[in-house]
């Protein structure tokens, strides 16, 4: 294992459909970041995992975004009944330990709402 | 709410110039992040620092805690080191929990 991975890379859906993305993180990190990212913005911030517990959640994330991360390992994102302002670049990231470590980045899922 | 403001937004540069990207915040934080992000998404981590300067190869990072800045600094900058510089803090954001906030990245552009 080299580093977080993201499945789809890309993603392209109908306004009103449901899409769900995968995080793989780094094996031994305890800890799991989404964000996301639009356009000639930084990336903001939608809610982490510290194991399988969702320790905190945005409230840039509405009521159709739900995250989760049932065994520890993998996280899943899924964005029900899609808006076009959806459209941006999801991220992930992870860390290790109880503080506050360096986070490491996966490439990113960019979804395109149409 | 902690705003972190990055200047310059955009910069070009010739190869072989000193290069200062600058970041400021607005509340108390616990570290300071710097990270590369290439075209496509890919961000890659070069500094996590809380006080005084870090170097890597020809990357410098300051941090003035006092003053709420930071600098990133690129000697003899290369065309490969073309990215968008992104600054995040890590401040308390309660309920025992800590989060990053970012600011909107500085694009650079070393032409050759």
């Amino acid at each position: 294992d080299t580093g977080v991975s993201q499945n789809p890379r890309h993603k392209i859906t109908k306004r009103g459909q449901n899409v769900t993305f995968r995080c793989d993180p780094i094996s031994e990190h305890n800890r799991l970041y989404w964000y996301r990212q639009t356009l000639g913005q930084g990336p903001e911030f939608l809610t982490y995992f510290q194991n399988e517990a969702q320790l905190e959640k945005s409230r840039l994330l509405s009521d159709r975004f739900s995250a989760e991360r049932p065994k520890g390992s993998f996280s899943t994102l899924e964005i029900q009944r899609t808006e076009q302002g959806d459209s941006a670049m999801y991220l992930c990231a992870s860390s290790f330990g109880r503080g506050f470590f360096e986070q490491y980045f996966g490439p990113g899922t960019r979804l395109t709402v149409t | 709410k902690n705003e972190v403001e990055q200047s310059p937004q955009n910069l070009t540069a010739q190869e072989g110039e000193f290069i200062t990207i600058n970041c400021s915040y607005s509340v108390g934080i616990s570290a300071l992040h710097w990270l590369q992000q290439h075209p496509g998404g890919g961000i890659v981590s070069l500094f996590m620092l809380s006080s005084g300067k870090k170097k890597h190869g020809r990357l410098i990072a300051t941090i003035n805690i006092q003053e709420k800045h930071s600098s990133l600094h690129i000697t003899a900058s290369h065309p490969r080191d073309s990215a968008v510089y992104i600054c995040a803090v890590r401040s308390y954001s309660g309920a025992g929990s800590y989060q990053l906030t970012f600011g909107k990245g500085t694009k650079l552009s070393v032409i050759p």
